[in-house]
């Protein structure tokens, strides 16, 4: 079964500060990966997904992620972050061909106005 | 677009009853619903899957008969906690899809928490 681990579960940073949050998974085969967002309140939302391709993803919001084989990491990023940014970030992992998640635990951002 | 719903938002039992929990999709036919449970400070832990019309599919260590899940429709998930105890105290989280087998995103509902006394 995959594995996913998320470090640094709470992160605080300022405005305008770039954010890094890093996901690492452990699986033998072929995986799809994705970033859900929770904002206070609210249910888990897609932020991004990688299946196939540019291992460097676009996703909603000005978050990218890229996808390192090599590193077996998912690695999330955004250049600046905004106050409405403060969410708690899951990264998750499905074996291809399966739509079984595995979820890490989870970073929990808060941005400081 | 892609909405869940669940119902209750949160709900409180004795220990020993059952509480059925339910999961729908609202504006999209879900062919494949998930159920996960959360605790204090973890990840989402995926429980089952379950597709339109047929037997739910358990994770390892989940007993399918505490857990009892029923997909009868393409926008209905209900999974029932039966004689709950407390220690069944928990987040759950449905999410849904609208393909089978096929990798597809999964749309999650707002979870049900559940304290059982």
């Amino acid at each position: 079964a995959q594995s996913v681990s998320q470090h640094n579960h709470h992160v605080i940073l300022s405005e305008a500060a770039s954010l890094e949050l890093g996901c690492n998974y452990s699986y033998g085969g072929t995986v799809n990966l994705f970033w859900y967002v929770q904002y206070p309140g609210q249910h888990l939302q897609l932020l991004l997904k990688y299946f196939s391709g540019d291992p460097l993803v676009k996703g909603i919001k000005g978050f990218e992620a890229e996808f390192i084989k090599s590193k077996f990491s998912f690695n999330l990023r955004k250049p600046s972050v905004q106050w409405s940014d403060t969410a708690e970030y899951f990264c998750a992992v499905s074996p291809l061909g399966n739509n079984r998640l595995a979820f890490g635990k989870g970073n929990q951002v808060v941005v400081i106005p | 677009g892609a909405v869940v719903s669940q119902h209750p938002s949160r709900v409180i039992c004795k220990s020993g009853t059952s509480v059925k929990i339910e999961c729908r999709s609202l504006d999209f036919q879900a062919t494949t619903m998930f159920w996960y449970r959360q605790f204090p400070k973890q990840s989402l832990m995926l429980m089952a899957t379950s597709n339109e019309g047929s037997k739910a599919t358990y994770e390892q260590g989940v007993e399918k008969d505490k857990f009892l899940i029923n997909h009868a429709s393409l926008t209905l998930s209900t999974l029932t906690v039966t004689s709950a105890h407390p220690e069944d105290s928990s987040f759950y989280i449905c999410s849904a899809s609208a393909a089978r087998g096929r990798l597809e995103t999964q749309y999650f509902g707002p979870g049900t928490r559940l304290l059982v006394l």
